[in-house]
């Protein structure tokens, strides 16, 4: 089975903090994605990687930032934490299969900034 | 651009009864087409996928989709409700990055 794990499953931090989310697959998938999440909103794309040291923005990446050092391994960074960032992160992975990709989601990282 | 509209936030259903989660999509190509379902405090789990062929598609735990191009429509189906299927629900589109619908959320009443 295809295995996402995620940090921390609940995290509290304080405005201004800078906070780090990691993420690791165990199934040498090439793409790797975070997401937030908020009530009413769905899934939002943050940022997203096709390949190691590789980066491409999503729909709503101001005021984060990412890193992909090793293939398996897909680190969220809040560089100054603020009250509009607390939401539920979800990273996912998937393989290069054809034309379409099913991802895969960790548990999430419920993260909450006062 | 792509997108995903589910119209219904949230539904209430009897254990027994029939469910149908609607979905529509827009996207330039064929459109590959997933629904996922994600219980309290958890990530997503695929429910099913649709990349070609057969317009119906059978999934995991009893739940079936129908794609129909021409009303750019993927609903969920389900004929026979569960208590354990209360989750919400999540449409998305796409190949390499997916768009997700806002999502809707089913209660089941006992």
């Amino acid at each position: 089975d295809v295995k996402v794990t995620q940090s921390s499953r609940y995290l509290v931090k304080r405005t201004g903090e800078k906070v780090f989310l990691e993420c690791v697959q165990d199934m040498d998938h090439e793409n790797m994605f975070w997401y937030r999440q908020d009530p009413g909103l769905g899934l939002r794309l943050i940022y997203f990687s096709y390949d190691v040291k590789m980066k491409e923005k999503g729909d709503i990446p101001e005021g984060y930032s990412v890193s992909r050092e090793k293939k398996e391994r897909f680190s969220l960074i809040l560089e100054s934490a603020s009250t509009n960032q607390t939401s539920m992160y979800l990273c996912a992975s998937s393989p290069n299969l054809g034309l379409a990709y099913e991802q895969y989601f960790g548990p999430g990282t419920r993260l909450t900034v006062t | 651009a792509q997108s995903v509209t589910q119209p219904d936030i949230h539904i209430t259903v009897s254990e027994g009864a029939s469910l149908e989660l609607r979905c529509n999509y827009s996207y330039g190509a064929t459109p590959y087409l997933f629904w996922y379902v994600q219980s309290p405090g958890q990530g997503l789990q695929l429910l099913l996928k649709y990349f070609s062929g057969d317009t119906l598609v059978q999934g995991i735990k009893g739940f079936e989709a129908e794609f129909k191009r021409s009303q750019s429509s993927f609903n969920l189906r389900k004929p026979s409700v569960h208590w354990s299927d209360a989750a919400e629900y999540f449409c998305a589109v796409g190949a390499r990055q997916l768009t997700f619908g806002s999502g809707t959320q089913l209660t089941v009443l006992p």
